[in-house]
């Protein structure tokens, strides 16, 4: 069964405080994903990783970086974290197809409160 | 942005089929049309996904129209689990893989 998981179901931190968000999966994928979802937003893309220690921006990634040292493992760091980075973050992975087709796995979910 | 739009809800009765309409008018040849849904306080879930052709699977049926702008994702007996957040997506896919997710449609599976 394919899986990702993320480290922590529940996090709670100050602001200010440093935050790692980790990520694995075990399924050889090349792409993967950080989203955050807030009520009535959706899912929104913070970063995204193709391949080993490459990256790119997604549509809010302001406030946050991302490592990315090994294939099966992506992660998200909040620098200095602050109230409005309380959020759900979603970590996913995905391979494409021969017909040029993909499907995204995601992870449980992180519920990181900031205090 | 999104570029589907959905109805925001939409109610089904339980071992009724549910119909899941998705407007993609913007579409162009070679993009996809993904569906994935949310069960509460889980990730998404892939669902299904088409580009010309109906398909189908154990979860879902999924419905392409022959202008490509619109689709529907069908649940044949939709059960109590199946309420959750429904998110079509429509995306040339490429190297990259990104989705951009919509609010989607809630669908509520009444007893």
């Amino acid at each position: 069964d394919v899986k990702v998981t993320q480290s922590s179901r529940y996090l709670v931190k100050r602001t200010g405080e440093k935050v790692f968000l980790e990520c694995v999966q075990d399924m050889d994928h090349e792409n993967m994903f950080w989203y955050r979802q807030d009520p009535g937003l959706g899912l929104r893309l913070i970063y995204f990783s193709y391949d080993v220690k490459m990256k790119e921006k997604g549509d809010i990634p302001e406030g946050y970086s991302v490592s990315r040292e090994k294939k099966e493992r992506f992660s998200l760091i909040l620098e200095s974290a602050s109230t409005n980075q309380t959020s759900m973050y979603l970590c996913a992975s995905s391979s494409t197809a021969r017909d040029g087709s993909y499907e995204q796995y995601f992870g449980p979910g992180t519920r990181l409160t900031v205090t | 942005d999104a570029k589907t739009t959905q109805p925001t809800s939409m109610d089904c009765a339980e071992g009724r089929a549910a119909n899941l309409p998705c407007n993609h008018s913007t579409i162009s040849g070679n993009e996809y049309v993904y569906w994935y849904r949310q069960i509460h306080s889980q990730g998404p879930q892939y669902i299904i996904h088409g580009l010309k052709n109906n398909e189908t699977n154990e979860m879902a049926s999924l419905i392409i129209t022959e202008d490509r702008k619109s689709s529907t994702l069908i649940l044949p007996h939709a059960t109590l689990r199946d309420t959750a957040v429904y998110y079509c997506i429509q995306d040339y896919g490429g190297a990259t893989n990104k989705l951009i997710f919509g609010t989607g449609t809630l669908l509520a599976v009444q007893p």
